[in-house]
């Protein structure tokens, strides 16, 4: 069983929908968690760090439940900019701190 | 831009040859990892390290070896490549300001194994 696990989609979805992705981990030493953005043929770069008490930035909304292991990011309002694919990510720590990515789900926002 | 650059960017290469590839750092942090990423398989780590030459296995460590010699570079190496480590490889760097922060990536390099 993979430590990530992400729905690899893709979700094709119209301009000003709401998206959701979800995420599960399997490691209960899971630290820290994050959900990354990468664009084609581009690095991944952090889109925002997810806490347990839910954080928000503009459209863009993470939650974690660490009871069921699972993290969650809310698009509201989509646009064609937010088309990519989104990463979760896991900071595992045993022994060394190891940060683990699921395989990402790919987004297409139409006109 | 966090000053991690990976050399070189694009590489062919001949199965059974040996390839070395570099990750430079400007930034001082503590954690280096290296990671490969396929169609459908996303970011899959092959080595890590968490200190000058601490190193540690990831997920896919065969084939591969690593060394940090300094705390600026890490090199990955493929000791005999072959066709199956054709792939898109991305060094990145955390933990500059404590354990449990966000990885900033290097641009990534193309190797193709011929």
């Amino acid at each position: 069983r993979k430590e990530v696990e992400q729905d690899p989609g893709p979700f094709n979805v119209p301009e000003g929908a709401t998206v959701a992705f979800n995420c599960t981990y399997s490691n209960s030493a899971s630290q820290s968690f994050f959900w990354y953005r990468q664009d084609c043929r581009k690095e991944p770069k952090l889109l925002m760090s997810v806490y347990s008490s839910g954080n928000e930035d503009g459209r863009f909304t993470a939650q974690l439940n660490r009871a069921s292991q699972y993290i969650s990011l809310l698009i509201r309002d989509s646009k064609l900019s937010d088309s990519a694919t989104y990463l979760c990510a896991v900071i595992l720590n045993t022994g060394g701190f190891k940060t683990i990515f699921g395989a990402g789900t790919r987004l297409f926002v139409k006109a | 831009d966090a000053g991690i650059t990976q050399s070189p960017r694009h590489k062919v290469t001949e199965t059974g040859t040996p390839v070395t590839l570099r990750c430079h750092q400007t930034e001082n942090h503590r954690y280096m990892y290296w990671y490969r990423q396929d169609p459908g398989h996303g970011l899959r780590l092959i080595h890590y390290s968490y200190g000058v030459k601490d190193t540690d296995k990831g997920e896919v460590s065969d084939g591969y070896s690593v060394s940090r010699s300094k705390t600026e570079d890490f090199l990955l190496t493929l000791e005999s490549a072959t066709s199956s480590q054709t792939s898109v490889y991305f060094c990145a760097i955390s933990g500059r300001q404590g354990i449990g922060t966000e990885a900033f990536f290097g641009q990534g390099t193309r190797l193709t194994v011929v």
